[in-house]
């Protein structure tokens, strides 16, 4: 069985609309981070929550904002979609006070 | 400018022989080291990490060496096989930082038979 979850895998987009990317991991992480990966770009991270709170954030756009309804969720909500968000969003979870940082399949979004 | 730097974006090794993966990076405070392996279209898996405290680590195949004071740490995989064949990403991290891991851009090991 799949321990990170992200729905949907792929999602088409018109510019200016919003979605909603979701996670749920069943590894009982009690951290979670959301990345990005950008055609020739590297893997670049966004934020990371710790017992559902807010530990960084390094995505300058509002338009980013993570949700944790659960202490096993981190949903994505992004607003305002633009051709450039287009990227494949990966969420990933780890056991604090441990470092190790592990992956979902990816929620591949375009937007056009 | 880019934190974590793979300055070799690809590698071709012989099936048998030895893969060895650099990664160099500039901020003092990375405390955590890791290797992941990713496949076209799939997500990043990790393959082995250190804490800075350590210069060695050895897993089956895989070996990562630390270099503080050179800030650069690489990944040695013995005995290559076909299924190696893979884009190998490194990453680094400081607790300081929210636990966000900074990658490099990866480099692409193809094993020939």
């Amino acid at each position: 069985d799949p321990k990170i979850i992200q729905k949907p895998k792929y999602l088409v987009a018109v510019t200016g609309s919003e979605k909603i990317l979701i996670c749920e991991q069943y590894l009982g992480h009690n951290a979670m981070y959301w990345y990005r990966q950008s055609a020739k770009k590297p893997l670049e991270f966004m934020f990371s929550y710790s017992y559902q709170k807010l530990m960084d954030n390094q995505t300058a756009s509002s338009r980013f904002q993570p949700q944790s309804s659960k202490k096993n969720h981190l949903d994505l909500q992004i607003t305002a979609l633009k051709p450039d968000d287009s990227a494949t969003y990966f969420c990933a979870s780890s056991q604090e006070p441990l470092y190790e940082q592990y992956f979902g399949p990816g929620t591949r979004l375009t937007v056009l | 400018g880019q934190q974590v730097k793979q300055s070799s974006p690809s590698l071709t090794v012989q099936e048998g022989g030895i893969s060895i993966l650099n990664c160099d990076y500039e901020n003092d405070m990375f405390d955590y080291f890791a290797w992941y392996k990713k496949y076209p279209d799939n997500s990043p898996t990790l393959l082995i990490s250190v804490r800075s405290n350590v210069d060695k680590r050895e897993d089956g195949r895989l070996t990562v060496f630390l270099n503080k004071s050179g800030k650069h740490f690489s990944l040695h995989i013995t005995a290559s096989q076909p299924e190696d064949t893979a884009v190998y990403l490194c990453a680094a991290g400081a607790y300081q930082g929210g636990r966000a891991l900074i990658f490099g851009t990866g480099t692409t090991v193809s094993v020939s038979p």
